[in-house]
């Protein structure tokens, strides 16, 4: 499977626990975004690279968040001291840069994360 | 902030009509898209239309851009119970030397057998 994948699928916490998502891109895709979504809302925008460059993160990201991309090809998620508002689920996408920029985003089935 | 909304929020129809879902955005845009999602699961990308097209056919879907209205419909003919879902349209617009995507709240959509 070439696709995006994600993990783990679910991951149930205690609060003040520190938790990570591990994301794997398409090989030959040199961004990567992270959305968090909760129930009945659209993706909201977290952080983006291009290969290992963080290029942009969103103010939702505080200082318990934080993401990184060694070596441009895998990403990972780290939340630490987890609260309960941070349930949601979070998802990862890649582009393959095409001299246009944002054109279609592949994800993957997204992490989702209950903290008790 | 969202830019996209779509309307309806929800929509239910039977087997077989056809499904209109409606986004509208506020600034001008680079190029619109639409994905699917299944309940607990990722998003599918379904479309992709650029500014400068005003309509664009894959399969039994049919989007539509008017960006003097700067709105876009995706139409679904003959729907099927396996076209239950959300879809959400996402715009791709101008920001100084990037270009930002921006989502909007996505429409439920029930396909009764």
């Amino acid at each position: 499977d070439t696709g995006v994948s994600q993990d783990p699928r679910h991951k149930i916490t205690k609060r003040g626990q520190n938790v990570t998502f591990r994301c794997d891109p398409i090989s030959e895709h040199n961004r990567l975004y992270w959305y968090r979504q909760t129930l009945g809302q659209g993706p909201e925008f977290l952080t983006y690279f291009q290969n290992e460059a963080q290029l942009e993160k969103s103010r939702l990201l505080s200082d318990r968040f934080s993401a990184e991309r060694p070596k441009g090809s895998f990403s990972t998620l780290e939340i630490q001291r987890t609260e309960q508002g941070d349930s949601a689920m979070y998802l990862c996408a890649s582009s393959g840069y095409r001299g246009e920029g944002t054109g279609e985003l592949f994800f993957g089935e997204g992490s989702r994360l209950t903290v008790l | 902030s969202q830019q996209g909304e779509e309307d309806p929020q929800a929509l239910s129809i039977q087997e077989g009509e056809n499904a209109t879902m409606n986004c509208s955005y506020k600034t001008s845009i680079n190029n619109l898209q639409w994905y699917r999602q299944n309940s607990g699961r990722g998003l599918v990308h379904l479309i992709l239309i650029r500014s400068n097209e005003r309509e664009k056919h894959s399969g039994r879907l049919r989007v539509t851009l008017d960006t003097s209205k700067k709105s876009s419909s995706l139409l679904i003919t003959a729907s099927r119970a396996a076209d239950t879902a959300s879809y959400f349209c996402a715009t791709v617009y101008n920001a100084g030397n990037n270009r930002k995507l921006i989502w909007g709240l996505g429409t439920s959509l029930a396909v009764n057998p």
